[in-house]
């Protein structure tokens, strides 16, 4: 397996437009993470699924931020409209449910200017 | 709301053990103890885990105290690559994993 993969690996938009984000799980997992990583912040979790659904979106930052899992093995986080201040590496995890290690994809590093 | 104290900072010499420190004197009957590492610029990576038991892979070595309020990560024979920033978290398995600020150590030649 390829591991947890994220595309695309660097996005830079200005503000105002759509970006949407996305990550593709290891086959098998039913468990889906995003966080955020700024300097200031440090590595947040936005929000996490299981099974398909969302369980706790409480890090959501605000309704510009909407994630969604169309299938089993898919996830994307849309930003809209985008801002400066959501600059920042976002990165997808997924694990098995009850497992214990999660995996972590590379990154999408976002810049809005 | 992470639950666990670490040193912002530690320097370890290459070849020689690192022991990186972590209080978590609230933790609960069923939370384990996770440490995973975040090498710059990349995803945060899982090293070990444990209950209550000290355990050991290929990677690392954690001792978890009899009152389990606290645990330290060993890396054995540490090596420049081991720089990074290390996160001690206490979950319950199927749990949401938060991290805190984690421990910056630096190995030096």
């Amino acid at each position: 397996d390829a591991g947890v993969i994220q595309s695309p690996r660097h996005e830079v938009t200005e503000m105002g437009q759509e970006v949407t984000l996305r990550c593709k799980l290891i086959s098998g997992h039913n468990s889906l993470f995003w966080y955020r990583q700024t300097m200031m912040r440090g590595l947040e979790l936005l929000i996490y699924f299981n099974n398909n659904v969302p369980i706790d979106d409480s890090g959501m930052p605000e309704d510009r931020f909407s994630a969604k899992m169309p299938n089993a093995s898919f996830s994307t986080l849309k930003i809209q409209p985008s801002e400066p201040r959501d600059s920042a590496v976002y990165f997808c995890a997924s694990s098995n449910l009850g497992y214990t290690e999660a995996f972590f994809g590379q990154g999408t590093r976002l810049t809005v200017v | 709301d992470a639950k666990t104290t670490q040193p912002p900072s530690m320097d370890c010499a290459e070849g020689r053990a690192a022991n990186l420190p972590c209080n978590h004197s609230t933790i609960s009957g069923n939370e384990y103890v996770y440490w995973y590492r975040q090498i710059h610029s990349q995803g945060p990576q899982y090293i070990i885990h444990g209950l209550k038991n000290n355990e050991t892979n290929e990677m690392a070595s954690l001792i978890i105290t009899e009152d389990r309020k606290s645990s330290t990560l060993i890396l054995p024979h540490a090596t420049l690559r081991d720089t990074a920033v290390y996160y001690c978290i206490v979950r319950v398995n199927t749990d949401k994993l938060i991290f805190g600020t984690g421990t910056r150590l630096q190995v030096f030649p």
